[in-house]
């Protein structure tokens, strides 16, 4: 099955800064590749996602590569803010349902 | 509003007791999942309904079982359970199970604690 491996597992930021998580998977089937965040205390939440015919997109201050290829994928978060502080995880699907990274925390320090 | 409404928030539970999850989506989707999510580890598949049939079954001990009586409504029945079950209890929904309609929506999870 779909195996993903995310990293880091946390990071720290100051205000202002940019922030980059990434992720691997291993199924070159997998087609679609979204990005979750979750705040305290609440469920995750769509961010942002790319398709395997897209090489990047971007959303305002967030932005996801995918290099099909190397079978990887990044989330961009440039000018961080305080308010991005919160977990975020990467998944894949190809056939099968959404495989999941195992998350990163993300501190975004005043 | 995510579209996906599970209650109760907060759940604390004896040993011997038996208690309900209960998921609801308004977004017409034909997928439903449970997920759980325990420290420091990553989201743990559960179970899968497509269409009100169950399409997955991630080895989840026979302590818990879903239910799925139409497309908008899913629950999790809960007896017997163990103090290492307590975890946050996530709902999705989606399209589709699986492919590019995979578009996961979550609800607020359920705070379960086992005592």
């Amino acid at each position: 099955g779909e195996n993903v491996e995310q990293h880091p597992s946390t990071l720290s930021v100051q205000e202002g800064d940019s922030a980059v998580i990434k992720c691997t998977y291993s199924d070159s089937a997998s087609n679609y590749f979204p990005w979750y965040k979750q705040e305290l205390g609440k469920g995750p939440q769509l961010i942002i996602d790319i398709r395997s015919n897209v090489g990047e997109k971007k959303d305002q201050r967030i932005a996801v590569t995918l290099n099909k290829t190397a079978k990887h994928f990044s989330l961009h978060i440039t000018e961080t803010q305080p308010e991005d502080s919160a977990v975020y995880f990467c998944a894949s699907s190809g056939y099968s349902t959404l495989t999941f990274g195992k998350g990163t925390m993300l501190l975004v320090s005043p | 509003e995510t579209g996906v409404t599970q209650t109760p928030r907060h759940l604390v539970m004896g040993m011997t007791n038996k208690k309900s999850l209960k998921c609801e989506q308004h977004l017409g989707h034909n997928a439903m999942y449970w997920y759980k999510q325990s420290a420091k580890k990553p989201l743990e598949l559960m179970f899968v309904y497509s269409l009100e049939e169950r399409v997955e079954n991630n080895s989840v001990p026979s302590r818990f079982s879903p239910e799925c009586p139409n497309s908008s409504h899913l629950f999790l029945h809960l007896h017997t359970l163990q103090p290492e079950d307590s975890a946050l209890y996530l709902c999705a929904s989606s399209q589709a199970p699986g492919g590019v309609n995979t578009e996961a929506f979550f609800g607020q999870g359920t705070r379960l604690t086992v005592v």
